[in-house]
């Protein structure tokens, strides 16, 4: 089945600095790649996902790359913000269900 | 918005009893799940459900668990005897469609705190 290994486990970054969370996936089949936010206390909410026909995109201060030969896919946060602090996951579709990273905690430091 | 509901949001248990969780999906959704976030761990696929039965499990999913659609709005997750390894937060989600890949977001309750003594 698909494995998703997801780094750093912990994030700290200064406020206005860009933070950067890298992904791999071992299904070679998996098309559709989510990355949800987790704030403390509630679900997983989806920020940004990629299809395996793009190899990247971008919405306001978010973006997704998407390696599929390397299967690496990658979060960038620019100008981050005090509310972007949360833990973000990563995640890979295989068959009919979602896959989670093990998630990266993201600190930002006034 | 629509969202999805789950309840209770924390519920408090003595090993050994049975628990039920309950979710109300998003009306028009056709595809339903739950997941398992033990504390300060990544979130594991428990089950998917479609047409009134499952579609696929985990390891997780084994014959303490089961789970219903007992009316339109209802899907619940039963553990029939609750073990403490089983203290964890139950994330309810649901789709509109099987092909997330086409049609984007699984929706997520908020989530409900199970603690077995």
């Amino acid at each position: 089945g698909e494995n998703v290994e997801q780094h750093p486990s912990t994030l700290s970054v200064q406020e206005g600095d860009s933070a950067v969370i890298k992904c791999t996936y071992s299904d070679s089949a998996s098309n559709y790649f989510p990355w949800y936010k987790q704030e403390l206390g509630k679900g997983p909410q989806l920020i940004i996902d990629i299809r395996s026909n793009v190899g990247e995109k971008k919405d306001q201060r978010i973006a997704v790359t998407l390696n599929k030969t390397a299967k690496h896919f990658s979060l960038h946060i620019t100008e981050t913000q005090p509310e972007d602090s949360a833990v973000y996951f990563c995640a890979a579709r295989s068959d009919d269900k979602i896959i989670f990273g093990k998630g990266t905690r993201l600190h930002i430091l006034p | 918005e629509p969202e999805v509901t789950q309840t209770p949001s924390h519920q408090v248990t003595q090993m050994g009893q049975e628990v039920i969780l309950r979710c109300v999906p998003i009306s028009n959704h056709l595809y339903f799940y739950w997941y398992r976030q033990i504390l300060g761990q990544k979130v594991e696929f428990l089950v998917s459900f479609y047409n009134n039965e499952i579609s696929e499990k985990s390891e997780i999913f084994d014959d303490q668990f089961s789970v219903e659609r007992p009316d339109g709005s209802n899907f619940t997750l039963k553990i029939r005897s609750t073990k403490l390894e089983d203290s964890a937060m139950y994330f309810c989600a649901s789709s509109y469609l099987g092909d997330l890949a086409n049609t984007g977001e699984l929706f997520f309750g908020e989530g409900s705190r199970l603690t077995v003594l």
